[in-house]
């Protein structure tokens, strides 16, 4: 059973750069079709993708975030991380990692992280 | 741009009873790439169905989902109690490339 852990910093200063990490256990990072990705709920609100990875370095970034979002991975630590730029309040969300399924026949995120609030706060 | 909606917003239906959840795209979609998750409060999303129609590994068969182009529907045959949550549909295939909608409500009537 695949498991994915986020580890990050709780709060995080405006204008400061968000850093959170997603730790895969139960199998590896590195397999074809498998992208991960990184999605977002602010407090009593939707979700939002902010973006995926490959195992091979291939990114998508959310237009809307895509100035700001940095993404990588290291496959030696099964692991891949979220960096996001000059945060501010509007950013204060719960981040979620997540195992995200791509092939011809579907796409879904099929396995999450618990979530990690972050909060951006002075 | 595709832009999901999902009706009603909040569904108050009581344990037994038929649940009718709707996702409209704003224009048609493939249904190969349409998804539903359950949300429980204080926990991550849970897949439930794929391809519009799949049910997801150990989820049960009172959920179907169903719909092509543009419409799309999640049906919960008779509500267990456990299953008072939000729902949210998912498109992959556009700009933004992944896509949710904005949500459904099922709470106890």
């Amino acid at each position: 059973q695949l498991q994915l852990q986020e580890s990050g910093p709780g709060l995080v200063k405006p204008s400061e750069t968000l850093s959170l990490s997603c730790t895969v256990s139960g199998g590896s990072i590195s397999k074809t079709s498998y992208y991960w990705g990184w999605i977002r709920q602010p407090p009593g609100k939707g979700l939002e993708c902010i973006g995926t990875i490959s195992y091979s370095g291939s990114t998508y970034y959310t237009p809307s975030l895509k100035s700001r979002v940095t993404m990588s991975v290291d496959t030696s630590k099964n692991q891949f991380s979220l960096k996001l730029s000059s945060v501010t309040a509007a950013d204060t969300a719960v981040y979620y990692c997540a195992l995200v399924v791509v092939t011809a026949t579907r796409s879904s995120f099929d396995y999450w992280g618990q979530g990690t609030l972050v909060t951006v706060s002075s | 741009e595709i832009v999901l909606t999902q009706s009603p917003g909040t569904l108050s239906l009581s344990p037994g009873e038929r649940a009718t959840l709707s996702c409209r795209a704003s224009q048609s979609v493939s249904g190969t790439y349409l998804a539903w998750y359950q949300q429980k409060p204080g926990q991550a999303p849970r897949l439930l169905i794929y391809g519009a129609s799949s049910r997801a590994t150990g989820i049960p068969g009172r959920f179907s989902g169903s719909g092509s182009g543009t419409d799309f529907t999640l049906t919960i045959s008779r509500l267990e109690p456990e299953d008072f949550a939000v729902y949210y549909c998912q498109h992959y295939g556009s700009s933004p490339l992944f896509s949710f909608g904005p949500g459904t409500k099922v709470d106890i009537k």
